[in-house]
Order: structure tokens, then C-alpha cells, then sequence
């Protein structure tokens, strides 16, 4: 069974480009998350889809958005990128929001802001 | 004051030692409690899971939670080379029909051989 893919897994930007990451989860999970995970701060959650619906979203700025498509794929997008965006940013998948909701985590994508 | 705390370390022990990672936490309301392994370069993979004030042991691996004191705890019995990596542990509420998911910032484990 796959497992959930991220792309691209590397990745560099200037100052105020976008840049959009693609996340695909494990076949038949419908809810995935994102999160930024950096050195100081650890992982920070970003939001949550379910069904194509955003069900939860952290404290990040609107610059931070995403989507969920139909086939449960999902995307995230950073526009006016700054050099504090530079980060690991990870997909996670899970089967449900039910007893467990264990997260499974891809291997993210590096992105360096200059 | 964040949600969870957790000591980023790094810990480095000698090869057969007793591991201890440790969280602290001061939401209440989350229900279930997690320990996640990232190695170098990975994305985290769920270690251990737990719902109740108690211990879990799964191998190696001891989970224990108090949550009279808002403390978690994982133990490594016999550490390994292999067990090197950054271990975060992870909290979990569920809330108006989603789950919201705390992380711990991670501790760094470095087993010498």
C-alpha cells in the first residue's frame, strides 16, 4: 500500500514568489492535514480537509491556503513568499476523524525562501 | 506559554541505556496522547498511542500518562543505534466534530554506539 506522497520534495524561492505543494494521501483516507515544521517552533498545524472541506485551520495568514480535490489529493499554496516561510512542510492522511485518527505523515517538502 | 513542552534536547546516551522523553501539557480537554518518530530527512511515524492515565508498553517502548499532572512520558529500554532520531509527542481533543492535533517541538536522541 502507498504511502502518502508529497511533491516536489525540494525546493527553492525568492522573496514574494508563491509556490504551491501537492500532497497525495493514502488510498482511501479522506481527511489530510498540513503542517510547518521548523527548527524553533516544531510542528505547527495549518489546516485540516475532510471531503473537500477545510474542517480546521491554525493560526497562520491568509498568504497560507489550500485545497482538497475530489480525489482526496490535496494542495497548499504560499503566496508572497518571505524568508520566514522557508520550513519543512508535511502531509499527513488519516482514515477517519474517528477513535483513533492516527496520522500518517508523508516526507514532506523543503522549502528554502532567499 | 505553549500548549505542550517538551525538552528539544539533544539527549545523547550510551547504547543499552534507559531513554526518557517527556512532555508537559496544560490543555485539559486533550483526550489522546501520541509519540511520533522522525528520523533525519522523514516524516514523523506514529510510535505509540494511548488513551488513559497509565502505562502502555509496546517491545522496548514504555508509554505513561498522568494526567493528574499533565505529563507524559516514553521510556526505551535497551537502546539501539537504530533509535536515534527525534521523537515528538503529540496530543490530541476532539472538538465540534473535528480533532485538533498538538505537537511537541521534539527531542533530538542520539544513541552511541
Amino acid at each position: 500500500k502507498a504511502g502518502v506522497t508529497q511533491t516536489p520534495r525540494y525546493l527553492i524561492k525568492t522573496r514574494g514568489q508563491q509556490v504551491t505543494l501537492s500532497c497525495s494521501p493514502i488510498s482511501g483516507h479522506r481527511s489530510v492535514s498540513w503542517y510547518q515544521q521548523t527548527p524553533g517552533q516544531g510542528l505547527q498545524f495549518l489546516f485540516e480537509y475532510f471531503s473537500e472541506t477545510q474542517r480546521n485551520k491554525g493560526n497562520f495568514p491568509g498568504r497560507f491556503s489550500g485545497r482538497q480535490f475530489s480525489n482526496s489529493r490535496s494542495e497548499m499554496n504560499v503566496s508572497t513568499l518571505e524568508l520566514g516561510d522557508s520550513a519543512l512542510y508535511l502531509c499527513a492522511s488519516s482514515l477517519s476523524q474517528g477513535r483513533t485518527g492516527e496520522l500518517f505523515f508523508g516526507e514532506g517538502s523543503r522549502l528554502t525562501v532567499l | 506559554q505553549k500548549e505542550v513542552e517538551q525538552d528539544p534536547g539533544p539527549l545523547s546516551v550510551p547504547e543499552g541505556a534507559i531513554v526518557s522523553l517527556n512532555c508537559t501539557y496544560s490543555n485539559s480537554a486533550f483526550q489522546y496522547f501520541m509519540w511520533y518518530r522522525q528520523y533525519s530527512r522523514k516524516g514523523p511515524e506514529l510510535l505509540m498511542y494511548t488513551y488513559s492515565s497509565g502505562n502502555k508498553e509496546d517491545g522496548r517502548f514504555t508509554a505513561q500518562v498522568d494526567k493528574s499532572s499533565k505529563y507524559i512520558s516514553l521510556f526505551i529500554r535497551d537502546s539501539q543505534p537504530s533509535d536515534s532520531a527525534t521523537y515528538l509527542c503529540a496530543m490530541r481533543l476532539n472538538s465540534g466534530g473535528y480533532q485538533k492535533v498538538t505537537f511537541g517541538t521534539g527531542t533530538k536522541l542520539q544513541v552511541i554506539p
